[in-house]
């Protein structure tokens, strides 16, 4: 049974930074794009990042660029995101989120981990 | 980065059928499948359809998705207590690599 666990969310205040982790299995991990969406509290779906299976090509969403950098391992079945310069509205509930393999679209969602920012 | 735009809510009785629409351009509904998610309440979006009109395995065929043009629209059909959820379409954007998600529908089953 495939399964995605997302960590490394938590208090930060504004400025810091934090890394999040997701770890896949029950699947070909190094098959699949791999994405970061987040949601603030009462909020839609905002598409953060992706990265494709290899690793090779990055894309980010307009919000974040700049403060942000996805990375995979695929050896260890993880799936990172490093983001820098927190600020208030990036407090949100991360999901890490497995694209299908054909087209890459997000597939399977992962529980998610919660950024809360305040000082 | 676009936003494809979504009604707000959508409301049914128990064993109607509630129709949401989702709105884009020439860049990503256009050129892309549209991909619908629901979200209950507390817990982690699913893929609902994926490819504009195919229902992932385990999805009842209550749900069914079309697209045209610009548009694309996801249908409940035999509405039940368990679908009240929100609703979300989305799809890639050809200009930049993005994927890009709809603002959501709150579907409340009265």
């Amino acid at each position: 049974e495939e399964h995605l666990v997302a960590s490394g969310g938590g208090l930060v205040k504004p400025g810091g930074s934090l890394r999040l982790s997701c770890t896949g299995s029950g699947f070909i991990f190094g098959g699949h794009t791999m994405h970061w969406v987040r949601q603030a509290p009462g909020k839609g779906l905002e598409w953060v990042s992706c990265i494709s299976d290899s690793g090779n090509y990055k894309y980010y969403g307009d919000s974040l660029t700049g403060r942000i950098t996805i990375s995979r391992d695929n050896r260890k079945n993880a799936l990172y995101l490093q983001i820098n310069s927190l600020r208030d509205e990036d407090a949100a509930m991360y999901y890490c989120v497995r694209g299908t393999g054909r087209d890459g679209y997000p597939e399977y969602w992962g529980q998610g981990t919660q950024v809360t920012v305040s000082s | 980065q676009s936003v494809l735009t979504q009604p707000p809510s959508a409301s049914g009785t128990p064993g109607q059928t509630v129709t949401i629409s989702c709105s884009g351009g020439n860049f990503d509904i256009g050129r892309n499948s549209v991909n619908w998610y629901q979200q209950v309440p507390g817990t982690a979006p699913k893929l609902l359809i994926d490819s504009n009109d195919k229902r992932p395995s385990g999805v009842p065929d209550r749900f069914s998705g079309s697209k045209s043009g610009t548009s694309a629209s996801l249908a409940i059909s035999g509405l039940q207590s368990e679908d009240e959820a929100d609703y979300y379409c989305g799809t890639w954007d050809g200009r930049r690599n993005d994927y890009v998600f709809g603002t959501g529908t709150h579907v409340t089953v009265l």
